[in-house]
């Protein structure tokens, strides 16, 4: 396994468009995190997975922002309506869970509404 | 609120001096810290991590120091190499319910000068 994968990388979009970013954790690992990064800013939390449960979302969470792990192992995060405060990159994470607490990041995906 | 910070926002070291790069921490029920590397459009890349019940972990070339009483935190790097180059982040790990998260900082750029 090479690690979580994010898939696009790059992604331009106009704004009021939607887009989705796929995620593919690490083999094994129950737990998902999404993260939003700006520039010049460490990551922010965003939502977390136990299996195909999201258990916890944050308040930068808004309605135009979903979620979903429907088997409990690859993740799609959604964002509907974009606006240009949206242009941030999009982490995706895994961890093992009850195994273990340390957090993998993947490379992320580039969001630049226009 | 609760916040983890990074006292320098550059350091600049020369190439085979040892790097110092501090943080600060306010959450005192975080029991998980963890130092993440970041290189310019890539994710965060786990370095080494520390429980709270510890005062010093080392791992290849990097030591991590944790000081509870004062809250603070410190990544040592030896013989820093052009390679280190990076903003590195120190994150506390927050567990909220059946929840872990990271909370970041803002970042410490290291400059590897030759």
């Amino acid at each position: 396994d090479t690690g979580v994968s994010q898939d696009p990388r790059h992604k331009i979009t106009k704004r009021g468009q939607n887009v989705t970013f796929r995620c593919d954790p690490i083999s094994e690992h129950n737990r998902l995190y999404w993260y939003r990064q700006t520039l010049g800013q460490g990551p922010e939390f965003l939502t977390y997975f136990q299996n195909e449960a999201q258990l916890e979302k944050s308040r930068l969470l808004s309605d135009r922002f979903s979620a979903e792990r429907p088997k409990g192992s690859f993740s799609t995060l959604e964002i509907q309506r974009t606006e240009q405060g949206d242009s941030a990159m999009y982490l995706c994470a895994s961890s093992p869970g009850v195994s273990g607490n340390t957090i993998y990041f993947g490379e992320g995906s580039w969001l630049t509404v226009v | 609120g609760e916040s983890v910070g990074l006292h320098l926002p550059t350091l600049s070291v020369q190439e085979g001096d040892n790097s110092i790069i501090n943080c600060a921490y306010s959450n005192s029920a975080s029991d998980y810290f963890i130092w993440y590397k970041q290189e310019s459009g890539k994710g965060p890349q786990f370095i080494i991590d520390i429980r709270s019940n510890m005062d010093k972990r080392q791992g290849q070339r990097v030591t991590v120091l944790l000081n509870k009483t004062v809250k603070h935190l410190s990544l040592q790097i030896a013989a820093t190499q052009p390679g280190d180059s990076a903003v590195y982040f120190c994150a506390e790990n927050t567990l909220t319910g059946t929840a872990s998260k990271l909370t970041f900082g803002t970042g410490t750029r290291l400059q590897v000068t030759l």
